[in-house]
């Protein structure tokens, strides 16, 4: 059974760099597609990007600036960097497969990771 | 992007049956998929490609719908359905969640 585990700072600086670490048991990421999703306070949610079984990535273009996606198939982990974070990047994130290609199912999802950007 | 849009907010009382909507803002083929989030829990998948059941998900639980409008249907509602329901689009780029359905029972 695959399963996803977020792991990374509770909080962030405003103007500083957000990373989260993706790690995958039960599966290869070698396979099939990875991303990341967030969760905004009030519901919102947005897809923030994939990391695909090649290595190659896809971002939302709201993010395409800030966003990197980057992986360590070694370790079965995918990473996530967001730069220049403000107050309006507080959300709880996820990592998730996505299964069956691009437009594929999101399908297992890790529990969350609770990021708060403050001074 | 593709805007889906869900009605707030719905009550039922147990054992009846609910119907949930998303409509999108342009079509998405079959590529909807329907998830149930718990407070404090990640989106679990209920429905994919409109009307496909996931896998340990109870046959209460239904999707249909094609091209914009698409429907979650949870029939006999239980207790243990207390959640919000989202709907999210894989067919156009950038994938796009609805700003979710939040079942309360009565």
């Amino acid at each position: 059974e695959v399963q996803l585990q977020e792991s990374g700072p509770g909080l962030v600086k405003p103007s500083q760099s957000l990373s989260l670490t993706c790690s995958v048991t039960g599966y290869s990421i070698t396979s099939n597609y990875w991303g990341w999703i967030r969760k905004f306070p009030g519901n919102k949610m947005e897809w923030m990007g994939y990391i695909s079984y090649s290595g190659s990535t896809s971002y939302n273009p709201s993010l395409k600036s800030r966003i990197s996606i980057t992986r360590d198939t070694s370790k079965n982990q995918f990473f996530l960097q967001l730069n220049s974070v403000t107050t309006e990047d507080t959300a709880t994130y996820y990592c998730a497969r996505n299964y069956g290609g691009y437009s594929g199912v999101m399908d297992a999802w890790g529990q969350g990771a609770s990021v708060t950007v403050s001074s | 992007d593709t805007v889906l849009t869900q009605s707030p907010a719905l009550a039922v009382s147990p054992g009846e049956r609910v119907s949930i909507s998303c409509r999108a803002s342009e079509g998405v083929n079959s590529y909807m998929h329907w998830f149930q989030q718990k407070p404090g829990q990640q989106p679990k998948l209920l429905i994919y490609k409109a009307s496909n059941l996931a896998s340990g998900v109870p046959a209460r639980f239904s999707g249909s719908g094609s091209g914009t409008d698409f429907t979650l249907t949870i029939d006999p509602v239980e207790a243990d359905d207390t959640a919000t329901f989202f709907c999210q689009q894989s067919w156009n780029d950038p994938p796009t969640f609805g700003g979710g359905t939040k079942l309360e029972l009565k």
